[in-house]
């Protein structure tokens, strides 16, 4: 079935450092892949998405690519700050459209001072 | 602009009673998701509403029901409460049908079942 893999589980970087988490999708026909922050105590917010027609895209010190043939996406955090201390979801959409993400596991980064 | 809104923030039930939870979308939204977060675990899609229809429904029991009003706001209803229904219910909308637009997600209910 549909299936997104996150990894790390938890990463721990020191402030100015940069910070990848990595997702792997089980459907190669999946187009739509967003990336989500959750602080403790708050729904996720939406950072960047990508779709399958581009192979990266970049915002300010957010980053995201994408490797359709590898099945592989994934969220570069640049010069990171306390304040991007979170859990980050990856998600990818199925092709049909069923209305449905499906959520790595997430990752908890902390952005040590 | 007003994001999505839910409500309550926490509710307490016991085993075996019914819970409601309520969602307003961001304004223009028609599409509105549910999710369960339970703890410790990722996102796990419930249901999902356009145009006061239920066009889909993730693999949950009967149990777990909804609606969405004209006003494309909508709820989410869990009948005969069991403890592992214990999580944080998110509430998302969309301006597109599908998961492929850009889905904005509200604060959550959190949901104790005692």
């Amino acid at each position: 079935g549909e299936n997104v893999e996150q990894h790390p589980s938890t990463l721990s970087v020191q402030e100015g450092d940069s910070a990848v988490i990595k997702c792997t999708y089980s459907d190669s026909a999946s187009n739509y892949f967003p990336w989500y922050k959750q602080e403790l105590g708050k729904g996720p917010q939406l950072i960047i998405d990508i779709r399958s027609n581009v192979g990266e895209k970049k915002d300010q010190r957010i980053a995201v690519t994408l490797n359709k043939t590898a099945k592989h996406f994934s969220l570069h955090i640049t010069e990171t700050q306390p304040e991007d201390s979170a859990v980050y979801f990856c998600a990818a959409s199925p092709p049909s459209n069923t209305g449905k993400l499906i959520f790595g596991q997430g990752t908890t980064l902390q952005v040590k001072p | 602009e007003a994001g999505v809104t839910q409500s309550p923030t926490h509710l307490i039930k016991t085993r075996g009673q019914q819970a409601t939870l309520r969602c307003s979308p961001i304004s223009g939204h028609t599409s509105v998701y549910w999710y369960q977060q339970a703890l410790g675990l990722g996102l796990q899609f419930l249901l999902w509403y356009d145009e006061g229809e239920e066009r889909n429904r993730g693999n949950f029991p009967p149990r777990f029901s909804g609606r969405q009003f004209p006003n494309y706001s909508s709820e989410l209803n869990v009948n005969a409460l069991e403890l592992e229904d214990s999580a944080l219910y998110l509430c998302a909308s969309s301006s597109g049908q599908g998961a492929r637009t850009e889905a904005f997600f509200g604060q959550g209910t959190r949901l104790t079942v005692v």
